[in-house]
């Protein structure tokens, strides 16, 4: 059973990097293609960041993609997430999550436990 | 960018009644692309229905997926009290992902 685990950053402040690491146990970054990083701010929906794939191809959400970097490190077996000049407006829940293994179909079927982030001076 | 509507915003009924909820795209969808989940306070969301009719593992059969051109409909068919939850769809398009709002299942 595939178990993925945030890092837990706590407090950022406004302006810096905001810097997250899912660790995965149970199974290996390199088996599965796509892992993915999802945001939820207090009371509100899910919006997907983005996602990278076993061999480091990412793709991002339009609206973070300038200040969005997706990393995977297989030697740690482990993903990574930074985000550049962070705001209020970023102070959220951060999940990871691994993608459907059957690549026909989309969809996150296993996630982290999700880590709240808050940015405040 | 496919901007998915989910309605209602809130449906309250009583255990062992059926529930119905609607996300509706507003461009054509993928049907594969297609994916449902519950998320219940302080949890992550969990995977209900992937490929707009496929239960994930270990989903309880009264939970079903179905669709109608834009418009994609899950059905939960004797609510239990573990099934009041938030709701949520979500699809993979060529912007990437997007999910609808939500829909919040209560206690009547």
């Amino acid at each position: 059973q595939v178990h993925l685990q945030e890092s837990d950053p706590g407090l950022v402040k406004p302006s810096e990097t905001l810097s997250l690491t899912c660790a995965v146990s149970g199974g290996s970054v390199s088996s599965y293609k796509w892992w993915s990083w999802v945001r939820q701010p207090p009371e509100k929906g899910l919006e997907w960041i983005g996602e990278i794939s076993h061999r480091g191809n990412t793709d991002y959400n339009p609206s973070l993609k300038s200040r969005v970097t997706i990393s995977i490190d297989k030697s740690k077996n482990q993903f990574s997430l930074k985000v550049n000049s962070v705001t209020a407006a970023d102070t959220a829940v951060y999940y990871c999550a691994r993608h459907i293994a059957v690549t026909t179909y989309r969809g996150f079927d296993y996630w982290g436990q999700g880590t709240l982030v808050t940015v405040s001076s | 960018e496919i901007v998915l509507t989910q309605s209602p915003g809130t449906l309250s009924l009583s255990p062992g009644e059926r529930a119905t909820l609607s996300c509706r795209a507003s461009q054509s969808v993928t049907s594969n692309y297609l994916a449902w989940y519950q998320q219940k306070p302080g949890q992550a969301p969990r995977l209900l229905i992937y490929g707009a009719s496929n239960r994930a593992t270990g989903i309880p059969d009264r939970f079903s997926g179905s669709e109608s051109g834009t418009d994609f409909t899950l059905t939960i068919s004797r609510l239990e009290p573990e099934d009041f939850a938030v709701y949520y769809c979500q699809q993979h398009g060529n912007l990437g992902y997007t999910f609808g709002q939500g829909t919040k299942l209560e206690i009547k």
